[in-house]
């Protein structure tokens, strides 16, 4: 079975460009969730879609932070315009159902911001 | 809301002695707990869950936990250490009904000494 899968590994912009992140879930997951982890710090959860509607974005930067799952399959998450501050691992995870099921990590891309 | 506090940072154990890693909780209602563990350059893997079953819970590699209501804990215990134990541990309380549905502690790097 093939694993969360995300792109790009490795991304440095400079501050005030925009960047976006690519997730592609383990098929027939209905749940995902986009993670940022700075150094650090445990992972804090941006958002939570079920299949293509948002469960939860209290945690999303709204003003710069979006995220979209097209047809309930790959999500995109951008930020325009980043900021010094959001140098971080941004994680990507699926599940099968809701909030008692086991997640599965994708292996993260590492945004730097200069 | 809920929270969740993992009372050490770092722990450091020597190869076959016991691995204890701490965590307390709070939570408004009854959360599910999980740990999570992050080897270098890895992904995040689900160790073991607590989803209101059985108060003790068996995990993958040897690990297990017990969670303890009176205690608000979920500690993390195995009875002898292996150095491909050395990774970083997150204590995660999830919580349906609470204001922040999914929260990570920040961590426990744990040591293994040969």
């Amino acid at each position: 079975e093939a694993g969360v899968a995300q792109s790009p590994r490795y991304k440095i912009i400079e501050k005030r460009q925009s960047v976006a992140f690519w997730c592609n879930p383990i098929s027939g997951h209905a749940t995902l969730y986009w993670y940022q982890q700075i150094l650090g710090q445990g992972p804090k959860l941006l958002i939570q879609f079920q299949n293509n509607g948002v469960v939860d974005d209290s945690q999303l930067p709204k003003d710069r932070f979006s995220a979209e799952r097209l047809k309930g399959v790959d999500s995109t998450l951008k930020i325009q315009p980043a900021k010094l501050e959001d140098s971080a691992v941004y994680l990507c995870a699926s599940s099968l159902g809701f909030l008692t099921d086991t997640q599965y990590f994708g292996p993260g891309t590492r945004l730097t911001v200069l | 809301a809920q929270s969740v506090t993992q009372l050490d940072s770092h722990v450091s154990v020597s190869e076959g002695t016991p691995v204890l890693l701490r965590c307390n909780y709070s939570s408004s209602y009854s959360p599910s707990l999980f740990w999570y563990v992050q080897h270098p350059n890895k992904g995040l893997q689900l160790l073991l869950k607590y989803t209101s079953a059985a108060t003790l819970v068996k995990g993958i590699n040897g690990f297990e936990a017990e969670f303890k209501k009176s205690e608000t804990s979920f500690h993390l215990t195995k009875p002898s250490a292996h150095m491909s134990d050395a990774a970083e541990y997150f204590c995660v309380v999830s919580d349906p009904l609470g204001d922040d549905k999914i929260i990570f502690g920040k961590g426990t790097r744990l040591h293994i000494l040969p």
